[in-house]
């Protein structure tokens, strides 16, 4: 159980394109989901918590009209990278907390590596 | 602010060598402490946490005790096998599920037979 899924698990697109990335629960429903942005030999940075039906809380220094974040409902959130550049490339993951157990870990899903060129 | 530090690999060990894999914190409140595993091709998976003073948590074999007084969560095994070889993470977080966790730059480890 537990079990997150990401999609597409791998995306190359033209620089100034926008991705979306999907991030959903396929077996819990979570309260919240997370998303990380990890760079090569570095640690994983969070971007942003978004809570289903309400609007994403960016960290300092992330975009938030870059990286723009939809939590729809409780299995799924959408990472969207509007007006991609090589700067943006990177891995993303996503993560999410269950519903029922808002003190528990957090699962993760298998990330989405993102290459603009 | 928060921030986690860990050994910087890769480290490269003989089957059945005993591991340590050092973690150290700085919090701005009290926080629980994880290992995470990123297995080659994998998501991250949770392999043991402790949410508290001299807590420790074990799985698979591996152990890490939470040291206040040291500020410290190192990952131990006493006996690692070729199937460890993976990306160790160690993180933290401040508050509830509802809270992201701050990450170290991660710990590649090879085992080799």
């Amino acid at each position: 159980g537990a079990v997150v899924s990401q999609h597409p698990s791998r995306v190359i697109c033209k620089s100034g394109t926008s991705v979306k990335i999907e991030c959903r629960s396929l077996d819990f429903q979570a309260t919240t989901m997370f998303w990380y942005r990890q760079f090569p030999k570095k640690s994983l940075m969070l971007m942003a918590t978004s809570n289903e039906g309400s609007k994403a809380t960016y960290e300092q220094g992330v975009e938030k009209d870059k990286f723009l974040i939809n939590h729809a409902s409780l299995t799924l959130s959408t990472l969207t990278v509007t007006s991609a550049h090589p700067e943006d490339s990177s891995f993303y993951i996503c993560s999410a907390s269950p519903l029922r157990r808002p003190n528990n870990e957090q699962f993760f899903g298998p990330g989405t590596r993102l290459t603009v060129l | 602010g928060n921030s986690v530090t860990q050994m910087e690999g890769p480290v490269t060990l003989s089957e059945e060598a005993f591991l340590t894999i050092n973690c150290t914190y700085t919090a701005t409140g009290y926080p629980s402490l994880f290992w995470y595993v990123q297995y080659p091709g994998e998501g991250l998976q949770l392999l043991l946490k402790a949410t508290k003073a001299d807590d420790k948590g074990s799985n698979k074999g591996f152990e890490a005790t939470y040291r206040k007084e040291t500020t410290s969560f190192h990952l131990e095994k006493g006996s690692v096998q070729v199937s460890d070889s993976a990306v160790y993470f160690c993180a933290l977080r401040v508050g509830g599920g509802a809270d992201g966790l701050t990450f170290g730059k991660g710990t590649h480890l090879i085992i080799q037979p």
